[in-house]
This record gives structure tokens, sequence and C-alpha cells, in this order.
């Protein structure tokens, strides 16, 4: 069974920086791209970052760019999410999904989420 | 990058009925189209890939079609526990987008 477990989330000050994780098991994690998704109160999904499983290639929207760095530990099966200069408009759900298979970028299993909050 | 809309925003439909929600890509993305189900204090839940193939363990009530920019997503007949949120997302292209959802509750 897939699981997806993310940790991290919590205050911070504006400006401030996190660090998420998420723990993975249940499949070979090392071939298969992993994304971030966050939603922010009442609203709704907004893809943030993927790392590629074959070549470790990253993507980010652009809202997070320069920001944000996506990365992941094979050795480990766990992804990372580095959160820097967070904005009040970061406060949000954060899901780390799989993809439903290798090579695609299609999203497949979610974890339950971390919240994160940006305030004074 | 892609833009996708969604319509309704919101429906409201009757036990048993038919419901259908559209889906429109600002750009043609073939078949590489995903719809999710959140249900209220939950994460989503993938549901259809590929336009129209059903994720395993999904009831069949749930089906998926349409290529390039228009799709549809269909419960045959609904029941209560698919009071959720319903997201298309296209993985045609990074940066990965999702439509804005519909809210589909009972009447």
């Amino acid at each position: 069974e897939v699981q997806l477990v993310e940790s991290g989330g919590g205050l911070v000050q504006p400006g401030g920086s996190l660090r998420l994780s998420c723990a993975a098991s249940g499949f070979t994690f090392s071939s298969y791209a992993m994304s971030w998704v966050r939603q922010a109160p009442g609203k709704g999904l907004e893809w943030v970052s993927a790392v590629a499983g074959s070549d470790g290639s990253t993507y980010y929207a652009d809202s997070v760019k320069g920001r944000f760095t996506i990365s992941r530990d094979n050795s480990k099966n766990t992804l990372y999410l580095q959160m820097n200069s967070l904005r009040a408009e970061d406060t949000a759900i954060y899901y780390c999904a799989n993809a439903r298979a290798i090579n695609t970028k299609c999203l497949g299993n979610w974890g339950q989420g971390t919240l994160v909050t940006v305030s004074s | 990058d892609i833009q996708m809309t969604q319509s309704p925003s919101s429906l409201s439909a009757s036990v048993g009925d038919r419901v259908t929600i559209t889906c429109r890509a600002s750009q043609g993305i073939s078949n590489y189209l995903a719809w999710f189900q959140q249900k209220p204090g939950k994460a989503p839940k993938s549901l259809i890939y590929a336009a129209s193939s059903l994720q395993s363990g999904v009831p069949s009530k749930f089906s998926g079609s349409g290529s390039g920019t228009d799709f549809t997503l269909t419960i045959s007949s609904l029941e209560p526990e698919d009071i959720a949120t319903y997201y298309c997302q296209q993985y045609n292209s990074y940066p990965l987008t999702f439509g804005p959802g519909t809210k589909v509750d009972i009447k």
C-alpha cells in the first residue's frame, strides 16, 4: 500500500523559512516523479513543484520560483520542499503526491497534507 | 502556461441524477487530463487519468471523456457519498495546472 506522510508544517513569520518533508513507502520511490501541491484556506488546488524520478529535473510554479527548492533523497525515500522568503499568500495545506506510474507526470496518490501558516 | 476552466462552478442535484462537469484547456492537451475528487477536510483522490481511464478502485458510476481541449466527467447516478469538489488537471506539460473546481451537493 502506498503511503505518503508529510511533516514540517507550522507557524512562521513573513520572510522566514520552513522545510517540509514527505516520507514515502509502498512503491519504488526513486523511479517516480514527485510533486508538491498546495491549497490555501477555502481555495482550490495549486501545483507548486515537481522533481522527476529519472534524472532529478526540477520544475516550479512561477509563484514560488526562486524562493522554494524541491529535492529528494532516494536513500531515505523522502521528498523535501525548502521554503524561503515566505509570504502570507504561501499559507496553505501542502500535499505531496507521487506520479501514478513511471514516466508520467500524472498525479496518483496523495498524502494527508501539512499546514503552513505565514503570519506575524 | 495552459489554463484550465470548469463549468459549472457548483451544482445541486438529486440522488440518482446523472451529473456532468465540463473542463476546457486553453490549448490542446491530447488526453493528458486527470480528474480528482476532494471531500471536505480530506486530501484529493484520483478518479480518472488519461481523460477516460478509471483509477483502480473507483466505482464505475464515474466516467470521463474528451480529447484535445474539451473534457467531461460524468457521475451516472449521484449518491450522497459523492458530495465533494471535483477538479480537472492537465499533465501535458509543466507547470501542471488545475481547474478551479466544481462543488457538487445534494438537492
